[in-house]
């Protein structure tokens, strides 16, 4: 099935350890982008890609890093998680920056102890 | 600063009850969007609206955009407990001729009691 892949679904981390969240989609999308999702803050922006090649920053950027090297992939990587990072993650994607349809992926709970 | 502001917050009606939630904000918007979202899912897109006073219905959903392009509402005729779940507005900040990314509101969290 066409959409976002996000894996894994859960993970625990411990503090100080790193990690990449995984997140692939099939329509040949531009625009991927990443988002965390905390209780009463909303969806907030951590960084996005216009295209393979070209990523930039969000919101909340500091902590993450991302690369583009192919339309379809987008990992998100965690450097040296801390517990302000628990936190639910949600990839996106759309044709382009400017569209406004955004495909969301079904998320991973992360907890950092 | 919240750039877009939800209310209410939370919302717990009966069956069969109307309802309205509103998305607000003091920046102009070159589009916003309406999401829904169930537990342990991702956002899934409901409606568009990009023009000032626009209007589309979706079944028994109703969205307007402000004729400012600052706000918008969602109407919900007759709710049904199968509209339970997190609602969220996100619109694109307008720059003058060009667009910025998607930014959200907090969500306003339904629940539909049978």
């Amino acid at each position: 099935n066409a959409g976002v892949t996000q894996t894994p679904k859960f993970q625990v981390l411990k503090t100080g350890q790193s990690m990449t969240l995984q997140c692939a989609q099939d329509m040949n999308h531009e625009y991927m982008s990443w988002y965390r999702q905390d209780p009463g803050m909303g969806l907030r922006l951590i960084h996005y890609s216009v295209g393979a090649g070209i990523t930039d920053q969000g919101e909340v950027p500091n902590g993450y890093n991302v690369s583009r090297s192919t339309t379809e992939d987008f990992p998100l990587r965690l450097l040296s998680a801390a517990p302000s990072q628990t936190s639910v993650y949600f990839c996106a994607s759309s044709y382009s920056m400017d569209m406004g349809v955004h495909t969301f992926g079904s998320g991973t709970r992360l907890t950092v102890v | 600063t919240q750039l877009l502001e939800q209310s209410p917050q939370f919302l717990s009606i009966q069956e069969g009850e109307n309802l309205t939630v509103y998305c607000n904000s003091s920046s102009v918007f070159s589009s916003l969007q309406w999401y829904r979202q169930e537990p342990g899912e991702g956002p899934v897109l409901l409606v568009t609206v990009v023009t000032g006073g626009e209007v589309k219905k979706l079944k028994r959903l109703t969205f307007q955009f402000g004729d400012a392009r600052k706000d918008s509402s969602l109407h919900i005729t007759a709710a049904q407990p199968g509209d339970t779940g997190l609602y969220l507005c996100a619109g694109r900040l307008y720059y003058g001729g060009s667009q910025g990314n998607l930014i959200f509101g907090k969500g306003t969290k339904l629940s539909v009691k049978p």
